[in-house]
Protein backbone atom coordinates (compact mmCIF):
# COMPACT_ATOMS: atom_id res chain seq x y z
CA UNK A 1 0.00 0.00 0.00
CA UNK A 2 0.85 3.19 -0.59
CA UNK A 3 1.62 6.03 2.64
CA UNK A 4 1.84 10.24 1.29
CA UNK A 5 2.97 12.37 4.47
CA UNK A 6 3.02 16.16 5.04
CA UNK A 7 5.18 16.86 7.88
CA UNK A 8 4.24 20.24 7.82
CA UNK A 9 0.70 21.08 9.38
CA UNK A 10 0.96 24.43 8.41
CA UNK A 11 2.87 27.15 6.69
CA UNK A 12 3.28 30.80 6.63
CA UNK A 13 4.75 33.39 4.08
CA UNK A 14 5.03 37.34 3.27
CA UNK A 15 3.18 37.92 0.07
CA UNK A 16 5.83 38.14 -2.99
CA UNK A 17 8.13 35.58 -1.33
CA UNK A 18 8.87 31.94 -1.92
CA UNK A 19 7.48 29.36 -0.10
CA UNK A 20 8.72 25.12 -0.49
CA UNK A 21 5.48 22.76 0.96
CA UNK A 22 6.88 19.13 2.04
CA UNK A 23 5.77 15.82 0.58
CA UNK A 24 7.14 11.94 0.92
CA UNK A 25 5.67 9.07 -0.36
CA UNK A 26 6.24 4.90 0.19
CA UNK A 27 5.63 3.02 -3.19
CA UNK A 28 7.15 0.03 -4.41
CA UNK A 29 5.75 0.86 -7.69
CA UNK A 30 8.10 2.23 -10.42
CA UNK A 31 5.31 3.86 -12.58
CA UNK A 32 3.03 6.41 -10.85
CA UNK A 33 1.68 10.20 -10.81
CA UNK A 34 2.21 12.47 -8.28
CA UNK A 35 0.09 15.43 -7.45
CA UNK A 36 -0.46 18.88 -5.46
CA UNK A 37 -3.95 20.02 -4.85
CA UNK A 38 -5.13 23.31 -3.33
CA UNK A 39 -8.08 23.26 -1.31
CA UNK A 40 -9.28 26.89 -1.13
CA UNK A 41 -11.68 28.35 2.31
CA UNK A 42 -14.33 27.48 -0.76
CA UNK A 43 -13.28 23.54 -0.06
CA UNK A 44 -13.54 23.46 -3.74
CA UNK A 45 -10.17 21.10 -4.58
CA UNK A 46 -8.31 22.70 -7.36
CA UNK A 47 -5.30 20.72 -9.25
CA UNK A 48 -2.17 22.50 -8.94
CA UNK A 49 0.79 20.65 -10.84
CA UNK A 50 1.33 17.36 -12.22
CA UNK A 51 4.27 14.73 -12.09
CA UNK A 52 4.82 11.62 -13.89
CA UNK A 53 7.26 9.61 -12.55
CA UNK A 54 9.24 8.48 -15.63
CA UNK A 55 9.71 12.21 -16.35
CA UNK A 56 13.21 13.14 -15.15
CA UNK A 57 12.25 17.49 -15.49
CA UNK A 58 10.40 18.63 -12.85
CA UNK A 59 7.12 19.98 -13.93
CA UNK A 60 6.35 23.96 -13.54
CA UNK A 61 2.93 25.95 -13.74
CA UNK A 62 3.50 29.67 -13.99
CA UNK A 63 4.45 30.38 -9.95
CA UNK A 64 4.47 26.50 -9.06
CA UNK A 65 6.95 24.31 -9.65
CA UNK A 66 7.46 20.84 -8.00
CA UNK A 67 11.74 19.23 -6.57
CA UNK A 68 10.84 15.58 -7.63
CA UNK A 69 13.65 13.55 -6.24
CA UNK A 70 12.29 9.54 -7.00
CA UNK A 71 15.28 7.74 -5.30
CA UNK A 72 14.75 9.47 -2.40
CA UNK A 73 10.72 9.72 -2.82
CA UNK A 74 10.24 13.07 -2.30
CA UNK A 75 7.88 15.58 -3.99
CA UNK A 76 8.24 19.31 -2.90
CA UNK A 77 5.82 22.40 -4.16
CA UNK A 78 7.63 25.45 -4.10
CA UNK A 79 5.39 28.98 -4.68
CA UNK A 80 7.16 31.85 -5.95
CA UNK A 81 5.81 35.25 -6.01
CA UNK A 82 3.40 34.09 -3.28
CA UNK A 83 0.10 35.89 -3.73
CA UNK A 84 -2.90 36.27 -1.19
CA UNK A 85 -4.89 34.18 -3.31
CA UNK A 86 -2.46 31.16 -2.33
CA UNK A 87 -4.08 31.00 0.71
CA UNK A 88 -5.40 27.62 1.29
CA UNK A 89 -5.11 24.17 2.71
CA UNK A 90 -2.13 21.92 0.16
CA UNK A 91 -2.39 18.69 -0.33
CA UNK A 92 -0.01 15.87 -2.42
CA UNK A 93 -1.18 12.67 -3.60
CA UNK A 94 0.04 9.67 -5.21
CA UNK A 95 -1.95 7.51 -8.13
CA UNK A 96 -0.13 4.24 -9.12
CA UNK A 97 0.35 3.92 -13.19
CA UNK A 98 -2.48 1.25 -14.48
CA UNK A 99 -1.25 -0.33 -18.10
CA UNK A 100 -3.92 -0.46 -20.83
CA UNK A 101 -4.99 3.51 -21.28
CA UNK A 102 -7.56 2.96 -18.41
CA UNK A 103 -8.98 6.21 -16.37
CA UNK A 104 -8.93 4.97 -13.01
CA UNK A 105 -6.70 5.77 -10.89
CA UNK A 106 -6.76 5.85 -6.85
CA UNK A 107 -5.53 9.18 -5.35
CA UNK A 108 -3.52 8.51 -1.84
CA UNK A 109 -3.47 11.57 -0.18
CA UNK A 110 -1.71 13.14 2.05
CA UNK A 111 -2.70 14.72 5.43
CA UNK A 112 -2.11 18.53 4.28
CA UNK A 113 -0.51 21.29 4.91
CA UNK A 114 -2.20 24.87 5.46
CA UNK A 115 -0.44 27.63 3.94
CA UNK A 116 -0.98 31.16 4.99
CA UNK A 117 0.11 34.16 3.02
CA UNK A 118 0.47 37.47 4.90
CA UNK A 119 0.31 40.88 2.66
CA UNK B 1 -19.31 25.47 -19.43
CA UNK B 2 -17.99 21.63 -19.08
CA UNK B 3 -17.77 20.83 -15.21
CA UNK B 4 -18.68 18.76 -12.11
CA UNK B 5 -21.49 19.72 -9.84
CA UNK B 6 -22.51 18.10 -6.55
CA UNK B 7 -25.75 19.18 -5.02
CA UNK B 8 -27.36 20.08 -2.51
CA UNK B 9 -24.45 21.79 -0.87
CA UNK B 10 -25.51 21.08 2.33
CA UNK B 11 -27.17 18.29 3.84
CA UNK B 12 -28.72 17.47 7.35
CA UNK B 13 -29.69 14.25 7.90
CA UNK B 14 -31.63 12.41 10.55
CA UNK B 15 -30.97 9.23 12.97
CA UNK B 16 -31.64 6.06 10.91
CA UNK B 17 -32.40 7.88 7.55
CA UNK B 18 -30.68 7.39 4.33
CA UNK B 19 -29.55 10.08 2.10
CA UNK B 20 -28.55 10.87 -1.68
CA UNK B 21 -25.94 13.11 -2.63
CA UNK B 22 -26.08 14.06 -6.74
CA UNK B 23 -22.69 14.34 -8.60
CA UNK B 24 -23.21 14.93 -12.60
CA UNK B 25 -20.57 16.14 -14.97
CA UNK B 26 -20.22 16.98 -18.21
CA UNK B 27 -17.05 16.21 -19.23
CA UNK B 28 -17.27 12.99 -21.25
CA UNK B 29 -15.47 11.29 -19.14
CA UNK B 30 -15.57 7.66 -17.94
CA UNK B 31 -14.56 7.46 -14.08
CA UNK B 32 -15.97 8.52 -11.61
CA UNK B 33 -15.34 8.79 -7.41
CA UNK B 34 -16.95 9.35 -4.26
CA UNK B 35 -14.59 10.48 -1.70
CA UNK B 36 -15.22 11.55 2.14
CA UNK B 37 -13.09 14.63 3.98
CA UNK B 38 -12.73 14.80 7.64
CA UNK B 39 -12.21 17.98 9.49
CA UNK B 40 -8.35 18.88 9.13
CA UNK B 41 -7.62 15.42 7.21
CA UNK B 42 -6.68 14.43 3.27
CA UNK B 43 -9.54 12.61 1.36
CA UNK B 44 -10.53 8.92 1.51
CA UNK B 45 -11.99 6.98 -1.65
CA UNK B 46 -15.50 5.48 -0.71
CA UNK B 47 -16.39 4.19 -4.15
CA UNK B 48 -15.18 4.61 -7.87
CA UNK B 49 -16.67 3.38 -11.25
CA UNK B 50 -14.85 3.46 -14.40
CA UNK B 51 -17.63 2.40 -16.57
CA UNK B 52 -21.40 2.75 -16.65
CA UNK B 53 -23.67 -0.13 -14.59
CA UNK B 54 -19.60 -0.81 -13.09
CA UNK B 55 -18.51 0.23 -9.97
CA UNK B 56 -16.37 -0.67 -7.18
CA UNK B 57 -15.80 0.07 -3.10
CA UNK B 58 -12.73 2.04 -1.91
CA UNK B 59 -11.16 2.34 1.37
CA UNK B 60 -14.28 2.96 3.36
CA UNK B 61 -17.17 1.78 1.72
CA UNK B 62 -19.03 0.26 4.33
CA UNK B 63 -22.31 2.35 4.81
CA UNK B 64 -22.15 3.59 1.97
CA UNK B 65 -23.68 2.48 -1.72
CA UNK B 66 -23.32 4.03 -5.54
CA UNK B 67 -25.27 3.20 -9.07
CA UNK B 68 -24.26 4.54 -12.25
CA UNK B 69 -26.75 3.93 -14.48
CA UNK B 70 -25.76 6.83 -16.74
CA UNK B 71 -22.09 8.25 -17.86
CA UNK B 72 -22.96 11.44 -16.49
CA UNK B 73 -24.21 10.80 -13.54
CA UNK B 74 -22.67 8.86 -10.14
CA UNK B 75 -25.17 9.45 -7.07
CA UNK B 76 -23.69 7.79 -3.15
CA UNK B 77 -26.37 6.94 -0.86
CA UNK B 78 -25.15 7.53 2.72
CA UNK B 79 -27.32 5.02 4.85
CA UNK B 80 -28.42 4.57 8.06
CA UNK B 81 -25.92 1.80 8.71
CA UNK B 82 -23.00 4.63 8.38
CA UNK B 83 -22.63 5.26 12.08
CA UNK B 84 -20.60 8.90 11.58
CA UNK B 85 -21.63 10.62 7.95
CA UNK B 86 -20.93 13.77 9.65
CA UNK B 87 -18.55 14.87 6.67
CA UNK B 88 -17.38 17.05 3.45
CA UNK B 89 -18.28 14.50 0.36
CA UNK B 90 -16.44 15.18 -2.86
CA UNK B 91 -17.10 13.61 -5.96
CA UNK B 92 -14.36 13.47 -9.00
CA UNK B 93 -13.81 12.51 -12.48
CA UNK B 94 -11.40 11.71 -14.79
CA UNK B 95 -11.36 10.69 -18.67
CA UNK B 96 -9.88 9.21 -21.82
CA UNK B 97 -8.23 12.29 -23.25
CA UNK B 98 -4.94 13.88 -22.12
CA UNK B 99 -4.18 13.73 -18.72
CA UNK B 100 -6.45 10.82 -18.36
CA UNK B 101 -5.15 10.40 -14.79
CA UNK B 102 -5.76 13.82 -13.79
CA UNK B 103 -9.17 13.66 -11.45
CA UNK B 104 -11.36 16.95 -11.60
CA UNK B 105 -13.30 17.96 -8.46
CA UNK B 106 -16.50 19.33 -8.03
CA UNK B 107 -17.77 21.67 -5.37
CA UNK B 108 -18.61 19.06 -2.67
CA UNK B 109 -21.61 18.39 -0.09
CA UNK B 110 -21.49 18.98 3.41
CA UNK B 111 -22.98 16.58 5.33
CA UNK B 112 -24.40 16.84 8.95
CA UNK B 113 -26.32 14.44 11.15
CA UNK B 114 -29.15 15.91 13.29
Amino acid sequence: AQTVTQSQPEMSVQEAETVTLSCTYDTSESNYYLFWYKQPPSRQMILVIRQEAYKQQNATENRFSVNFQKAAKSFSLKISDSQLGDTAMYFCAFMKSLAGGTSYGKLTFGQGTILTVHP
Amino acid sequence: DGGITQSPKYLFRKEGQNVTLSCEQNLNHDAMYWYRQDPGQGLRLIYYSQIVNDFQKGDIAEGYSVSREKKESFPLTVTSAQKNPTAFYLCASSGRVELQETQYFGPGTRLLVL
